[in-house]
């Protein structure tokens, strides 16, 4: 199946702080979506974004599918961006709705 | 408001004690599965159905069964639950095809005793 992975696995910021996820796939997709897993356990759906940019707030994202990656920015962090963020992919190949999800990237930012 | 519900979001049973997972969405979407997560295996998907009494298995579907009698709900059934079973489940949805966005219930956490 597909591979999806994400870097890096942590990361400590401190609170303004910006930073940047990454998530690399192994084939060709129809399908991006980043979440974010708060502390309850909630997956919060932050973008659905198979290829181009999009913002949304201090958050945007860019895929570049030919390429076969994703970025997700977020700039001035704050205490409650922390989490874990997971990249999920489904393959081009698929028309079946189901998810192939990345490892995720725990990120904690200190006030 | 479009989304997926689950219930309960919480739930602690006893080994051997039959319990049902209830998931349902509104916007009519022909695709839902269920996924469990557990600490360093991520996300796995169990079981999922493309349409009304379509269903087949995923990843990991031992001990646990599924049901599409309607199109908008989709129960996650274990029979005999076992520690092994203990996680943080979801549901999710999307239409079948390409480009279509998958939508997430809130979780249910299980605990097995």
């Amino acid at each position: 199946g597909i591979q999806v992975e994400q870097s890096p696995p942590d990361l400590i910021l401190q609170e303004g702080a910006n930073s940047t996820l990454r998530c690399n796939f192994s084939d060709s997709v129809n399908n991006l979506q980043w979440f974010h897993q708060n502390p309850w356990g909630q997956l919060i759906n932050l973008f659905y974004i198979p290829s181009g940019t999009k913002q949304n707030g201090r958050l945007s994202a860019t895929t570049v599918a030919t390429e076969r990656y994703s970025l997700l920015y977020i700039s001035s962090s704050q205490t409650t961006d922390s989490g874990v963020y997971f990249c999920a992919v489904k393959p081009a190949s698929s028309t079946l709705g189901r998810l192939y999800f990345g490892r995720g990237t725990q990120l904690t930012v200190w006030p | 408001e479009a989304q997926v519900t689950q219930n309960p979001r919480y739930l602690i049973t006893v080994t051997g004690k039959k319990l049902t997972v209830t998931c349902s969405q509104n916007m009519n979407h022909e695709y839902m599965s269920w996924y469990r997560q557990d600490p360093g295996l991520g996300l796995r998907q169990i079981y999922y159905s493309m349409n009304v009494e379509v269903t087949d298995k995923g990843d990991v579907p031992e001990g646990y069964k599924v049901s599409r009698k309607e199109k908008r709900n989709f129960p996650l059934i274990l029979e005999s639950p076992s520690p092994n079973q203990t996680s943080l489940y979801f549901c999710a949805s999307s239409f079948m095809g390409m480009n279509t966005e998958a939508f997430f219930g809130q979780g249910t956490r299980l605990t097995v005793v």
